[in-house]
């Protein structure tokens, strides 16, 4: 099975911020990675999709980068409405794993 | 039209018993869609739990609830279907319906979820 490992867990930051969120596989798993947003008590928001495809409606400050075992989500300039829990997540036909998450706090 | 997806069918049951979630759907062609569930257990992160194509002929599991549970939807009322059996302790969560974009192969749009909790 693939295993995704996210890093940091928790990360601080203050308004402005460039935000890097570091997520890797446990093997190469092409493009198939997705990046999603979840405020508490709120289902998750689909932000990036295919590793670097920005999914209708998300800001532009949030992008996605990688292929292979290692991906990034940047957030160029954090927002207020932006701290918040971020997964990574694999996804093929037949199976999706997330990561741990990471949880953006205010600094 | 407004999307919608209204979880149903959580609550409190015993280890080993059974609960069957529904997720009513509207706003969008159901018919046309993959469907999956996802659930997350108290304080902790997001966890895949099955999915299903838009015909139903093609199911998937994780493997914590293989053999235990069964989607299945009824495309004529827009509903999909999440069959618990052999509940245990560890399946205690909020468990989310969501629907798979076509162009982006993912859960794009998510019920607000129900919550199962096992428990004697």
């Amino acid at each position: 099975d693939i295993q995704m490992t996210q890093s940091p867990s928790t990360l601080s930051a203050s308004v402005g911020d460039r935000v890097i969120i570091t997520c890797r596989a446990s093997q190469s798993i092409g493009s198939g990675l997705a990046w999603y947003q979840q405020k508490p008590g709120k289902a998750p928001k689909l932000l990036i999709y295919k590793a670097s495809s920005l999914e209708s409606g998300v800001p532009l400050r949030f992008s996605g980068s990688g292929s292979g075992t290692e991906f990034t989500l940047t957030i160029s300039s954090l927002q207020p409405d932006d701290f918040a829990t971020y997964y990574c997540q694999y996804y093929s036909i037949v199976s999706r794993t997330f990561g741990q998450g990471t949880k953006v706090e205010i600094k | 039209e407004v999307q919608e997806l209204l979880e149903s069918g959580g609550g409190l049951v015993q280890p080993g018993g059974s609960l069957r979630l529904s997720c009513a759907a509207s706003g969008f062609t159901f018919s046309s869609y993959a469907m999956t569930w996802v659930r997350q257990a108290p304080g902790k992160g997001l966890e895949w739990v099955s999915s299903i194509d838009n015909s139903g002929g093609y199911r998937f599991f994780a493997d914590p609830v293989k053999g235990r549970f069964a989607i299945s939807r009824d495309n004529s009322q827009s509903i999909l279907f999440l069959q618990m059996n052999s509940l245990r302790d560890e399946d205690t969560a909020v468990y989310y319906c969501a629907k798979i974009g076509i162009q982006n192969s993912n859960p794009d749009y998510w019920g607000q979820g129900t919550l199962v909790t096992v428990s004697s």
